[in-house]
């Protein structure tokens, strides 16, 4: 079965910076496009990044643009997330998220989802 | 950017009813509309895909309709375990509505 484990969150001052990590196991790893979603307290869902499955192509929201970078390692399946220059406002429960385009065609849909990791941004 | 508004932000609604939730989008996706379900200190769900495709284990009491910018998510009759907050989201722009809380009358 599908699993996306994510790890790295924590408290970080604002200015700082963060990695975030998301295992994923039960799929193709390699063969499928990944994606960071975030949800801030009590908030709703927003889409953050994407990277494509063999890294070529990756995008970003652009509230994060030039702060955030996203990467994969296909031979560890796992998913990253560089987070510098942090701010109050990018406290949330970050999510990965696995593409269905395989499936559907169409990217950006989010057919399994990790548990989340919480980042705090404070002083 | 495509704005996603749902409408309503909130429902009441109990056991067995019928409920339909509004999704519109401020300018045409084509059928590039998804649907999640969120329960409370968990992650989001895949509900529906491509405005109307039922994902793989999701129960056929959930439908959805639509095209351009109008698309509807119905619930047939509701499960105790149905209350949750709902999203849609335009896989064409990667944005989400804001949610509509399904509560228990």
């Amino acid at each position: 079965q599908v699993q996306l484990v994510e790890s790295g969150g924590g408290v970080v001052q604002p200015g700082g910076s963060l990695r975030l990590s998301c295992a994923a196991s039960g799929f193709t790893f390699s063969s499928n496009g990944m994606n960071w979603v975030r949800q801030a307290p009590g908030k709703g869902l927003e889409w953050v990044a994407f990277i494509r499955y063999d890294g070529s192509n990756k995008y970003y929201v652009d509230s994060v643009k030039g702060r955030f970078t996203i990467s994969r390692d296909n031979l560890k399946n796992t998913l990253y997330l560089q987070m510098n220059s942090l701010r109050a406002e990018d406290t949330a429960v970050y999510y990965c998220a696995k593409d269905n385009y395989e499936t559907t065609g169409y990217y950006y849909v989010f057919d399994y989802w990790g548990q989340g990791t919480l980042v705090t941004v404070s002083s | 950017d495509i704005q996603m508004t749902q409408s309503p932000s909130s429902l009441s609604a109990s056991v067995g009813d019928r409920v339909t939730i509004s999704c519109r989008a401020s300018e045409s996706i084509s059928s590039y509309l998804n649907w999640y379900q969120q329960k409370p200190g968990k992650a989001p769900m895949l509900l529906i895909y491509a405005a109307s495709t039922l994902q793989s284990g999701v129960p056929s009491r959930f439908s959805a309709s639509g095209s351009g910018t109008d698309f509807t998510l119905t619930i047939s009759s509701l499960q105790p375990e149905d209350f949750a907050t709902y999203y849609c989201q335009g896989s064409y722009s990667v944005t989400f509505g804001q949610g509509t809380r399904l509560e228990i009358k």
